[in-house]
């Protein structure tokens, strides 16, 4: 089936730093994929939607400076975390679909903490 | 009104039980309705996908869509402790929009053996 790796599983960085995590979706293309984030006990809220060669969109509220999102192959798609504080800490998930199936399939999560 | 409303628990119940989750939603729009099962710390899992009302069957989970009551069910019978986790609904609308998905809060269940 459908498989999609995220990297890295956890990360704790400084305040003010950056953090990059990545997104592959292993045995297909695609050409669309999507970030989401989740606080503890909370559902998963869509952050932006990532196109393949073209810029990505973010939902209503979203930083997009702050959430940069890279869609550089079929393959791979990176969110970075600019200059992070500690509200920015949470679950990031990534999603994509492989076109012979219905339904998304989702990466195993970023858990991000910022201190 | 958030646009999926769905009881976060959590639930407990002993193995062997039937375990029915549910969610209601506001926006008729939603045409694809999704069951995701996500362990702690992790992402979710698929377990049941469907298309405007109906039933789906896959083993012994069962998935029920009632549009005209906006009203999505999960049932899962013969519940072992393994099925012990979070589960969302998820739904989406067609078109462009429908890889974005818009989740429930999830429901926290526990069977004890």
């Amino acid at each position: 089936g459908a498989v999609v790796s995220q990297h890295p599983s956890w990360v704790i960085c400084k305040s003010g730093t950056s953090v990059k995590i990545e997104c592959r979706s292993l045995d297909f293309q695609a050409t669309t994929m999507f970030w989401y984030r989740q606080f503890p006990k909370q559902s998963l809220m869509l952050m932006a939607t990532s196109n393949e060669g073209s810029k990505a969109t973010y939902e209503q509220g979203v930083e997009k400076d702050k959430f940069l999102i890279n869609h550089a192959s079929l393959t791979l798609s990176t969110l970075t975390v600019t200059s992070a504080h500690p509200e920015d800490s949470s679950f990031y998930i990534c999603s994509a679909r492989d076109q012979g199936n219905y339904g998304y399939t989702f990466g195993s999560g970023t858990r991000l903490t910022v201190v | 009104q958030k646009e999926v409303e769905q009881d976060p628990g959590p639930l407990s119940v002993p193995e062997g039980a039937i375990v029915s989750l549910n969610c209601t939603y506001s926006n008729s729009a939603f045409q694809y309705f999704m069951w995701y099962r996500q362990y702690s710390r992790k992402g979710p899992e698929l377990l049941m996908y469907t298309y405007s009302s109906g039933n789906k069957e896959d083993g012994r989970f069962t998935a029920q869509v009632d549009k005209s009551s906006k009203y999505i069910s999960l049932f899962i019978r013969d519940s072992q402790p393994s099925d012990s986790a979070t589960y969302l609904c998820a739904m989406s609308a067609g078109g462009t929009s429908y890889g974005k998905l818009t989740f429930g809060q999830g429901t926290i269940l526990t069977v004890h053996p």
